[in-house]
């Protein structure tokens, strides 16, 4: 258990809405990453933070932004939600010194109608 | 870029069956290799990794070897059971050291039945 807990669980929304999705974790873990999840697509890295204020774009960024203000603390924004955006949602960490693996949390089912 | 190919399925055996998802692998560098395993309505667990050639990662009666020379990164068991079903993902990581995300094959949905 590596103490990361995802907020909201399940939300549903309408196209154009902002979304903020959060990951909290407990242990005071350096890295930070946002995936999500679609069928015949397996996992897809959208964002990840090395740092508080440092973060950088994954392989599916567009229509995504990231926060970090404090370590614990790693929000997912959608700014203006489209259709394209319904998945569901995985953030994980990584440890200091064992960098390459990752754990991850419980996930954020997302509908946008 | 680095790239995953697994089995999608979904595999079907009996219980006490053989277990083989065969992996491959694309990447640039030297990667670190793992296998992650989620089921229903849950998120990703480790499974098992191995971080260079010839490793072999075990647990729960699941393993897996490094083969750099065919790119594999295949999963076996032994006796499979009922609670084995789930989606198993291969994954491979490829920052040297540092703390890129993982790159993720699509994902094998395994059914044991009774």
């Amino acid at each position: 258990d590596a103490g990361i807990t995802q907020s909201p669980r399940h939300k549903v929304t309408e196209t154009g809405t902002p979304v903020t999705l959060r990951c909290h974790q407990t242990e005071n873990h350096r890295y930070m990453y946002w995936y999500r999840q679609d069928p015949g697509h397996g996992l897809r890295l959208i964002h990840y933070s090395y740092g508080v204020k440092d973060t950088d774009k994954g392989e599916v960024s567009d229509g995504y932004s990231v926060s970090r203000s404090k370590t614990e603390d790693f929000l997912l924004t959608l700014e203006s939600a489209t259709s394209s955006q319904t998945s569901v949602y995985f953030c994980a960490i990584s440890r200091l010194g064992s960098q390459e693996t990752q754990y991850f949390g419980p996930g954020t089912r997302l509908l946008v109608l | 870029g680095n790239s995953v190919t697994q089995m999608e399925g979904p595999v079907t055996l009996s219980e006490e069956a053989f277990l083989t998802i065969n992996c491959t692998y694309t990447a640039t560098g030297y990667p670190s290799l793992f296998w992650y395993v989620q089921y229903p309505g849950e998120g990703l667990q480790l499974l098992l990794k191995a971080t260079k050639a010839d490793d072999k990662g075990s647990n729960k009666g699941f393993e897996a070897t490094y083969r750099k020379e065919t790119t594999s990164f295949h999963l076996e068991k032994g006796s499979v059971q009922v609670s084995d079903s789930a989606v198993y993902f291969c994954a491979l990581s490829d920052s040297g050291g540092g703390a890129d995300g993982l790159t993720f094959g699509k994902g094998t949905h395994l059914i044991i039945q009774p």
